[in-house]
């Protein structure tokens, strides 16, 4: 079991340049997230998807845009990078409701723009 | 919108000291909540949660956390902690009904043996 599977680990861009970041889970969850870590900011939630075919806007949405493939599949696009973006990024995926409800986190990516 | 405040942003402990980690959200409903652990270099891994019923919750490697709900406060707490606790923690929360989760800014642990 997979669990929470994001590519690419590392890159590196340069001002400008556009990316994506991609995100998919094998746990048949039904909301994923994607959030950044920097130092002394802690986890910031960017965009979530509650369930397939949404989308929502969280602490941080500016400069990125996000995707809802389908029920696996969450992507996480930069249109034009800024060094501000430079950052550890995780996706995360939960289940709708229940007792359940833990979040699982991807191993993150590390981007950083020059 | 949901916030969480974590108080202590970097705790420098001794092996076998005691360990409490203040959370506090503000939420006027129903909430979930949870903690979480960073080791270093790893992703985030779910200590333990709240989600009803009892509000004494034990985690795992010997965490608990207790839910006042009159002070809107979600502390953990470990008796003696190791050398391998030694790790950023961050608290959640999740209203009731809603998709979105709101994590604190973390605090780093350091056990020093």
């Amino acid at each position: 079991n997979a669990g929470v599977t994001q590519t690419p680990k590392f890159q590196v861009l340069k001002t400008g340049q556009s990316m994506t970041l991609q995100c998919a889970q094998d746990m048949n969850h039904n909301s994923m997230y994607w959030y950044r870590q920097d130092p002394g900011m802690g986890l910031r939630l960017i965009y979530y998807s509650a369930s397939e075919g949404t989308t929502d806007k969280g602490e941080v949405p500016n400069g990125y845009n996000v995707s809802r493939l389908n029920k696996r599949e969450f992507s996480l696009r930069l249109e034009s990078a800024a060094p501000s973006q430079t950052s550890v990024y995780f996706c995360a995926s939960k289940d709708l409701d229940g007792t359940g409800n833990t979040i699982y986190f991807g191993e993150g990516s590390w981007l950083t723009v020059v | 919108a949901q916030s969480v405040s974590q108080h202590n942003h970097h705790v420098i402990l001794s092996e076998a000291a005691s360990l409490e980690l203040g959370c506090n959200y503000s939420y006027g409903g129903t909430v979930n909540l949870f903690w979480y652990v960073q080791y270093p270099g790893q992703h985030l891994q779910l200590l333990l949660k709240y989600f009803s019923g009892d509000p004494l919750v034990k985690g795992i490697k010997g965490f608990e956390a207790e839910f006042i709900k009159s002070k809107f406060s979600f502390n953990l707490r470990k008796p003696s902690v190791q050398w391998s606790d030694t790790a950023e923690y961050f608290c959640a929360v999740r209203p009731g009904g809603y998709q979105k989760v709101t994590f604190g800014i973390g605090t780093k642990l350091q056990v020093i043996p």
